[in-house]
């Protein structure tokens, strides 16, 4: 089952501008991550953020946890035309199974216009 | 360049076809995974491999049949496919130091 819900579903910002893409999530997690995937193509990982983390910067990017709210947001600052693309946040909790796996949430899309 | 190679990119069968998709990767890690996506939508989990062994499957139709011969090969046999099955199939191998995945490119089914 999907557990990260993302907001907004499409946004479309100009160059230059900063984007922030937020994501809801139910259960306990162990690490909370961003994918990002340009249309057709595989996903790429951007940033991991533990669950005894609150805020991550790599590049551009900055990431916040709050886990008492169960939720992350994803900021790109001073983006670009080639941050066009999907954004997914993804929850990485412990199943029954004994496994680590990770569940998606239903993604941003994100176009950023030149 | 992604290290996680999918074969082939595109396939295109029939319902009563029998085909396999392929995954490759030389990283070392050892956990395996198959998703499937549709388009606008975010990759739903299919199977995890973890040592060679199939460790979850998420209750996926046995017209899927998944197969790790060895630490660097994943496959997903494929047989009387629906044409809902159309989508792209993602190969993921996981880090399981940092929990990251790494994705291939996909091969993109389209079932007739």
């Amino acid at each position: 089952s999907q557990q990260g819900e993302e907001d907004p579903q499409a946004l479309s910002i100009q160059e230059g501008e900063n984007a922030t893409m937020n994501c809801s999530y139910k259960t306990s997690i162990n690490n909370l991550q961003w994918y990002r995937q340009n249309s057709g193509r595989g996903l790429v990982h951007l940033i991991l953020i533990r669950s005894n983390e609150r805020e991550k910067h790599s590049g551009r990017l900055r990431v916040t946890l709050d886990t008492s709210k169960k939720s992350s947001s994803l900021l790109i600052t001073a983006s670009r035309a080639a941050d066009t693309a999907s954004y997914f946040c993804a929850t990485d909790a412990r199943g029954d199974s004994g496994y680590s796996t990770l569940t998606f949430g239903k993604g941003t899309m994100l176009l950023v216009s030149p | 360049d992604t290290e996680v190679t999918q074969t082939p990119k595109h396939l295109v069968m029939g319902m009563t076809n029998k085909k396999s998709l392929k995954c490759e990767q030389h990283m070392g890690h050892r956990a395996m995974y198959w998703y499937k996506q549709k388009a606008k939508k975010p990759p739903e989990l299919m199977f995890v491999y973890s040592y060679e062994k199939l460790s979850i499957n998420e209750s996926v139709p046995s017209r899927f049949s998944p197969e790790c011969p060895n630490s660097s090969l994943l496959n997903l046999h494929l047989h009387a496919l629906q044409p809902e099955d159309s989508a792209l199939y993602l190969c993921a191998i996981q880090d399981s130091n940092t929990g990251e995945l790494f994705f291939g490119e996909g091969s993109r089914l389209t079932v007739l």
